[in-house]
Order: C-alpha cells, then structure tokens, then sequence
C-alpha cells in the first residue's frame, strides 16, 4: 500500500456521461497530480494541485476539472465522456511541490463503452 | 519529436542477466531523473532518484544520468522473474511537472 488511495478502481461508463475520480493523498504530503495512461500515449500529465491551489497544467481537456479540497483530497472530474477516454487514470502526490520523486495510487481504470 | 523517447520493448531475459534500459531526452534543462516501477494493475512505484549527472547504485540496481548526451540508464544486475514490470523513465526541470518515458516492459525468465 503506497498510502495514496483512489476510489472507485473500476468504472465503466456510457458516452456523454460525467464521473468523478477521488484522490486521498499520502498523509502529509500537500502536493497532488493526475496523470492519465492509455496503451498508445503513456504517462500523460494532467493537472496539478499544491495546497488546494492549482499549480501547473498538462494536455487537459477543457471537459475535464479537477479541484483539492481543504482536507488535501482531490477529485477530477470527466464530462461529455468519449470512447477515447478510457484509460487509467492515477493520482501521485509528493510532499512539496519541489523536487520529490512521487508515490502513485493504485489508479482508477474508466472504461467508456 | 517526444520530449522524452524510450523503446518500449518488449525485453526478454533470463533470469541472472544484466538488464539495460535506456531513455533519451531533447530538453537539456531536465535537472532530476527517476526510474519507475510498474507492475501490471498498479501504479509507477519510484525505484531510483538521480540529480543531474553521474551514477547511483542500489542493490542491485544502478542509475546513470549522461547529461552531455541526453541519455540515462538503468540497469538491473542478476535479474529476477520478480523484477519483470514495465521501466518508465521520468524527468523534470525543477518545481515542474515530471515528463515520462512510455516504459520498456521486461519479462525475467526463470
């Protein structure tokens, strides 16, 4: 158990649907990213959060959010859902936002259909 | 081109070899570089943390940072079934967010 934890671990969807992926980073640390991973394109950074403040932005789509709660969890959030969404999407954290490697969560596999 | 480019294998080794994984990169401002670990299902799990050049050892593993030819390494001495997993090499220039190679799937035959 990395100590970061991510619910649901499986989710399958239907097109045009909106999900919510919950992130619980490990304790202490303040600094929370999603990546998404698909077989074709890898490790993709999506967004970043540090104290409940958005930090840094990747190749997210405009229908996709995210926010850090005051208790330093994070939820990101996918509307107008497509095929090409599915993927593992995997929530890391850190302690800063610094030079720290990053402990992954075990990740969220959505499954459009 | 991909900021960072790594040969997504697969490899196939039997176990007790030397297992060399490489990754090349284009932004010569990368300053910190890791190796990640990923067994099917669950997430990249950190494996080595390198800052700029040189080498670190770790067991059996050994990390090298060539920042003069934009290449690193990681190699896997006595390689075990228990280390076949996907290699993803990682990099970052300072505070921002880290850059990842696609993984190198490795297999360890018994």
């Amino acid at each position: 158990d990395s100590g970061v934890t991510q619910t649901p671990k499986h989710l399958i969807t239907a097109t045009g649907q909106r999900v919510t992926l919950r992130c619980s980073p490990r304790s202490g640390d303040l600094s929370v990213y999603w990546y998404q991973q698909s077989l074709d394109q890898g490790l993709q950074f999506l967004i970043q959060y540090y104290n409940g403040e958005e930090r840094a932005k990747g190749n997210i789509l405009e229908r996709f959010s995210a926010q850090q709660f005051p208790d330093l969890h994070s939820e990101l959030n996918l509307s107008s859902l497509e095929l090409g969404d599915s993927a593992l999407y995997f929530c890391a954290s850190s302690p800063r936002t610094g030079t720290d490697g990053y402990t992954f969560g075990s990740g969220t596999r959505l499954t459009v259909v | 081109q991909k900021e960072v480019e790594q040969d997504p294998g697969p490899l196939s080794v039997p176990e007790g070899a030397i297992v060399s994984l490489n990754c090349t990169y284009s932004n010569s401002a990368f300053q910190y570089f890791m190796w990640y670990r990923q067994y099917s299902r669950k997430g990249p799990e950190l494996l080595m943390y390198t800052y700029s050049s040189g080498n670190k050892e770790d067991g059996r593993f050994t990390a090298q940072v060539d920042k003069s030819s934009k290449y690193i390494s990681l190699f896997i001495r006595d390689s075990q079934p228990s280390d076949s997993a996907t290699y993803l090499c990682a990099m970052r220039v300072g505070n921002n967010d880290m850059r990842f190679g696609a993984g190198t799937r490795l297999t360890v035959k018994p």
